[in-house]
């Protein structure tokens, strides 16, 4: 049964850089034709996409965010990062990583972590 | 949110409840549906418009015309009770509809 669990700060400053990691069990990141992404949801709101990284390292990121995000993978350690910087309160929300699994141009996602509450706060 | 979802719909227990989903990129097709529960994880029920992931029951179902994506849940159950999201994508990215609260009552 393939696994993901979220891990990092649940408090962050405004400014600053909110660093996450995600676990992968049951599956493996290097051996597998699927994408990792990072999604999140604020308190009360709908689900954001934020990007996604491949096995290879190549990443896509949601257009808005792309001057502030990076997702990174560490196949050794069967886990990848989401990095994003200038938080604001407008960056509360729960996060969430997911295996996506793509048909044609597109991707679902399958499997998904229980997700971590991200507050940005002084 | 580029994909526009009614934000309530409300069903009686066996009856049928239609969920919407309007976009340009719905037209593209391989439209996905996700089911959540509050303080859960969303749960894939519905993925290339129409095939259900093994372990989602046959009463959910999806189809697609134009640029509208429906989730059909037929047989509503009380346990059918959640947030409703559709999810597209667009020049290689994802996007999400702002979700549809399903009320059973």
């Amino acid at each position: 049964q393939v696994q993901l669990q979220e891990s990092g700060p649940g408090l962050v400053k405004p400014s600053q850089t909110l660093s996450l990691t995600c676990t992968v069990s049951g599956d493996s990141i290097h051996s597998g034709e699927y994408s990792w992404s990072w999604i999140r949801q604020p308190a009360g709101k709908g689900l954001e996409w934020i990007g996604r990284v491949y096995r290879s390292g190549n990443t896509n990121y949601k257009r808005s965010m792309k001057s502030r995000v990076s997702i990174s993978v560490d196949t050794s350690k069967n886990q990848f990062s989401l990095k994003l910087s200038s938080l604001t309160a407008a960056d509360t929300a729960v996060y969430y990583c997911a295996r996506g699994t793509h048909s044609g141009p597109t991707v679902r996602f399958d499997y998904w972590g229980q997700g971590t509450l991200v507050t940005v706060s002084s | 949110y580029e994909l526009t979802q009614p934000s309530s719909v409300s069903v009686s227990p066996g009856q049928t409840a239609s969920i919407s989903c309007s976009g340009d990129q719905v037209a593209d097709g391989y439209v996905c549906w996700y089911q959540q529960r509050p303080g859960q994880s969303p749960i894939l029920v519905i993925f290339q418009d129409n095939e259900r992931p093994s372990g989602i029951p046959e009463r959910f179902s999806g189809s697609t015309s134009g640029n509208t994506a429906t989730l059909t849940i037929s047989g509503t159950q009380p346990m059918d009770e959640a947030d409703y999201y559709c999810q597209a994508w667009e020049y290689g990215t994802v996007i999400f509809g702002g979700g549809t609260k399903l009320t059973v009552l």
